[in-house]
């Protein structure tokens, strides 16, 4: 398994609290991504970092806010956690393609996970 | 908006038959990944196929990409216990060929 470490693994906060979770890395790859997995929905990307303090959104931003100072580190946090934002959170990193000839896309190394519960 | 669709939600099997997954893009991809999570884990990479018609063998799973790079497949032939698990299909997002759209998965059951 990469090298990636997710905390807390398991939290319980309560509505309107602010929450951070933290993804580590020591791969040194460029590209850092969080993810929420809900039943019926797959993974769907919350945001993402193509390098130190630059970042974009995904497809279930709102209410999400990210930060990357350093390499290894990317950090979720929910602003206000509403009941909502009850899921499990993965992070995942990517970094270069194999593909010799056509255009392939970097392929992601899950972290644990991080399974969050908002009363 | 970009989908990709997976069929069947779930399915459960007897251990030794065979399964298959298909996924479904609304848009043409330039490549589709597969991935693997087992109950109470994290999802692992499996394999990337980027070719039209490509089919791709890792011991009993063969993973297939459409003609139209549009559609894939992933068929285990004699499942075991140990296949048991939800399986996920990825197509890059459109414009951003180092972000992914999943599909929602088909999860396994294999009975002993």
């Amino acid at each position: 398994d990469a090298g990636i470490t997710q905390s807390p693994r398991h939290k319980v906060t309560e509505t309107g609290t602010p929450v951070t979770l933290r993804c580590h890395q020591t791969e040194n790859h460029r590209y850092m991504y969080w993810y929420r997995q809900d039943p019926g929905h797959g993974l769907r990307l919350i945001h993402y970092s193509y390098g130190v303090k630059d970042t974009d959104k995904g497809e279930v931003s709102d209410g999400y806010s990210v930060s990357r100072s350093k390499t290894e580190d990317f950090l979720l946090t929910l602003e206000s956690a509403t009941s909502s934002q009850t899921s499990v959170y993965f992070c995942a990193i990517s970094g270069f393609v194999i593909i010799l000839r056509e255009k392939g896309s970097y392929e992601q190394y899950f972290g644990p996970g991080t399974r969050l519960t908002v009363t | 908006g970009q989908q990709v669709m997976q069929i069947p939600q779930y399915q459960h099997v007897q251990e030794g038959e065979d399964f298959t997954t298909y996924c479904n893009s609304s848009t043409t991809l330039s490549n589709i990944q597969w991935y693997k999570q087992r109950p109470g884990g994290h999802p692992v990479f499996l394999i990337q196929l980027v070719k039209s018609g490509e089919v791709k063998k890792q011991k009993r799973l063969t993973f297939q990409f459409g003609e139209a790079k549009k559609n894939s497949s992933l068929h285990i032939t004699a499942t075991q216990t140990t296949d048991v698990g939800t399986y996920f299909c990825a197509g890059p997002v459109s414009g951003g060929y180092n972000k992914l759209i999943f599909g929602a998965g088909t999860r396994l059951a294999v009975h002993p």
